[in-house]
């Protein structure tokens, strides 16, 4: 079936570091793969999306390359900042007559200035 | 910009008591759907609308949990009994199918936060 696996949390960065947080899916046909935030006690925010195969998506310095090859989603950013600090779910969208979210587990990220 | 309104924010109730969560999507969005979300998990589909139909309610639980959108804008989602197993957030989103691309994105409301004692 269709699903999504990511790194475990927390991850635990410096201000200014380098983050990486690995997102890999299984599904049949050619989902739509996103990223959304969640911040303390608040509902998802769309982060950044790609639609097909080797679209990078990009917002607030993120970014996200959809690699068919290795069924892969990995959120990058350059430098991080404790305003960053929040839980980011990778999702895949599989279309079809629902159009559903499947969702990661989430992963904590937490900066420390 | 608009966004997807939720209340109440947080509510606190009792087993077996009857809870009741409101969603008003944005303006224009056909697609409506609620999750649920368990501490440390990601959201679950509960049940998606098009309009005012159901499209998908397979994860529901029916015995207790019901969802209506009568006039295909705003919804209800329905808990009746309340048990200690359905604390968790509950979120709603809303989506627009971009007519050129066929592209959807969901929008989710800021949730809320069901505490059963």
């Amino acid at each position: 079936g269709n699903s999504v696996t990511q790194m475990e949390g927390p991850v635990t960065l410096s201000e200014e570091a380098f983050l990486t947080i690995n997102c890999t899916y299984t599904a049949t046909g050619y989902p739509s793969l996103f990223w959304y935030v969640q911040y303390p006690g608040e509902g998802l925010q769309l982060l950044l999306k790609a639609t097909k195969a080797d679209d990078k998506g990009s917002n607030k310095g993120f970014e996200a390359t959809y690699r068919k090859e290795t069924t892969s989603f990995h959120l990058e950013k350059g430098s991080v900042q404790v305003s960053d600090s929040a839980v980011y779910f990778c999702a895949l969208d599989y279309g079809g007559a629902t159009n559903k979210l499947i969702f990661g587990t989430g992963t904590l990220l937490a900066v420390q200035p | 910009e608009a966004e997807v309104a939720q209340s109440p924010r947080y509510k606190i109730t009792e087993k077996s008591q009857a809870v009741a969560f409101w969603c008003d999507p944005i303006s224009g969005h056909a697609t409506l759907y609620w999750y649920r979300q368990i501490l440390g998990q990601g959201p679950e589909l509960l049940v998606q609308f098009q309009d005012e139909s159901v499209v998908d309610d397979s994860q529901l639980p029916k015995d207790r949990f019901s969802a209506e959108r009568l006039k295909g804008v705003d919804s209800t989602l329905k808990i009746q009994p309340a048990e200690l197993g359905d604390s968790a957030m509950y979120l709603c989103a809303s989506s627009l199918v971009h007519v050129g691309t066929g592209e959807e994105t969901q929008y989710f409301g800021p949730g809320t936060r069901l505490l059963v004692l």
